[in-house]
């Protein structure tokens, strides 16, 4: 198994741009996070969702931020517009949700400059 | 609100040591709880799952233990060696409410000296 997916592994822009981030999960999971790792804050949740549903949403910090996933195998973590403070290191996970043994992927390191 | 703390936030020991992380949660209606490894500029690895019903996993050199009623979790890491040095986490899954989540402690950095 390949394990989750992300893409970009890093990724630079500039204040005010768009940035997508991409993740794919384990073939077979129904549940996929999304999570932001800082020095300052340590790791957050922004959203998690089950069966393509988003199911708790607290955690996205701003409207700058959204996230979809149109189906099984793929989600996507938005934000427009970027600022500096948005840079951190973004994780996907995945699980099954009735045992919810999360799996990581290596993560997506933004810059917004 | 479920609370998951780790101490100490740092541990320097040499090689050979055997070693205890800790972890402690503030309600005990817990699904199940997840060590986790993180190396630098890493994502995180799972090393051991236990579940509510269970007592202890083990796999090779590490052990964890749950103790719901005391709000406690500790990882046994037996002769440890250079390559154990990183960050390790747990995180609790909560029984109710938002179910499907993990809560994640600020993690130990341990660093193991040849």
């Amino acid at each position: 198994d390949a394990g989750v997916i992300q893409s970009p592994r890093h990724e630079v822009t500039e204040m005010g741009q768009e940035v997508t981030l991409r993740c794919k999960p384990i073939s077979g999971h129904n549940s996929l996070f999304w999570y932001r790792q800082t020095m300052m804050r340590g790791l957050e949740l922004l959203i998690y969702f089950n069966n393509n549903v988003p199911i708790d949403d607290s955690g996205m910090p701003e409207d700058r931020f959204s996230a979809k996933m149109p189906n099984a195998s793929f989600s996507t973590l938005k934000i427009q517009p970027s600022e500096p403070r948005d840079s951190a290191v973004y994780f996907c996970a995945s699980s099954l949700w009735t045992v919810n043994e999360q799996y990581f992927g290596p993560g997506t390191r933004l810059t917004v400059t | 609100k479920q609370e998951v703390t780790q101490i100490p936030a740092a541990l320097s020991v040499p090689e050979g040591e055997n070693l205890v992380l800790n972890c402690s949660f503030t309600d005990s209606a817990i699904y199940n709880l997840q060590w986790f490894r993180q190396d630098p500029g890493k994502g995180l690895t799972s090393l051991l799952l236990i579940q509510s019903s269970q007592r202890e996993q083990t796999s090779g050199r590490l052990n964890a233990s749950l103790d719901k009623s005391s709000g406690r979790s500790t990882l046994y890491i037996a002769a440890s060696q250079p390559g154990d040095s990183a960050t390790y986490l747990c995180a609790v899954g909560p029984l109710v409410g938002n179910t499907g989540k993990l809560i994640f402690g600020q993690g130990t950095t341990l660093q193991v000296k040849p």
